[in-house]
């Protein structure tokens, strides 16, 4: 069985700019969730989508938008890019909402800001 | 808000060492709690996870045990392998917070030969 697919792998962006990440869930998983990873915050809790509905967000600007399509895949969009979102952003999928259900990871994307 | 604290690396070990993370964590309410570990290059992995107080989670030789009267989840090990060099995260989620994880900082473990 395929795991959680993340594209682009790699990502160089100008400050100002604006990018979309990707997220492919594993085949019948509805929840998906997206985190930020960076060596001075550490992982820090985006949001999370179930049935195409926004379940849960974290503490970040509203420049971080997500949306989830019919088939559960992901996307995650970031306007107006600063140099601070350089970072690993992470995509975990879920069979489930709910709390104690395992959340499959992808190899995420690294967005780089110049 | 919840939160999780767990020792900071790195930490160093020969093969064939006991290993033990420290973790403990502050929430209300009785969450789920786990360790996941990352491999250099790659996503996270669930490594065991325990639902409530007293539950052990064990998974490849790794074990950890949900006290609540201390709130903490330690993660030990018996005998480490050079393969088993990783970040280890500890995390929790709340039950109301949907699949929200909170995680804690990460301790990058190294082993050598």
């Amino acid at each position: 069985k395929a795991g959680v697919t993340q594209t682009p792998r790699y990502l160089i962006k100008t400050r100002g700019q604006q990018v979309t990440l990707s997220c492919s869930p594993i085949s019948g998983h509805r929840s998906v969730s997206w985190y930020q990873q960076t060596p001075g915050q550490g992982l820090q809790f985006l949001f999370e989508y179930f049935s195409e509905t926004q379940r849960n967000k974290g503490n970040f600007p509203g420049r971080f938008s997500g949306r989830q399509f019919s088939n559960s895949r992901s996307e995650m969009n970031v306007s107006t890019l600063e140099l601070g979102d350089s970072a690993l952003y992470l995509c975990a999928s879920s069979l489930a909402t709910g709390g104690n259900t395992e959340a499959f990871f992808g190899q995420g994307t690294r967005l780089t800001v110049v | 808000g919840d939160s999780v604290t767990q020792m900071e690396g790195p930490v160093t070990l020969s093969e064939e060492a006991f290993l033990t993370i420290n973790c403990t964590y502050t929430a209300t309410g009785y969450p789920s709690l786990f360790w996941y570990v990352q491999y250099p290059g790659e996503g996270l992995q669930l490594l065991l996870k325990a639902t409530k107080a007293d539950d052990k989670g064990s998974n490849k030789g790794f074990e950890a045990t949900y006290r609540k009267e201390t709130t903490s989840f330690h993660l030990e090990k018996g005998s480490v392998q050079v393969s088993d060099s990783a970040v280890y995260f500890c995390a929790l989620s709340a039950r109301a917070a949907g699949n929200k994880l909170t995680f804690g900082g990460g301790t990058r473990v190294l082993v050598k030969p």
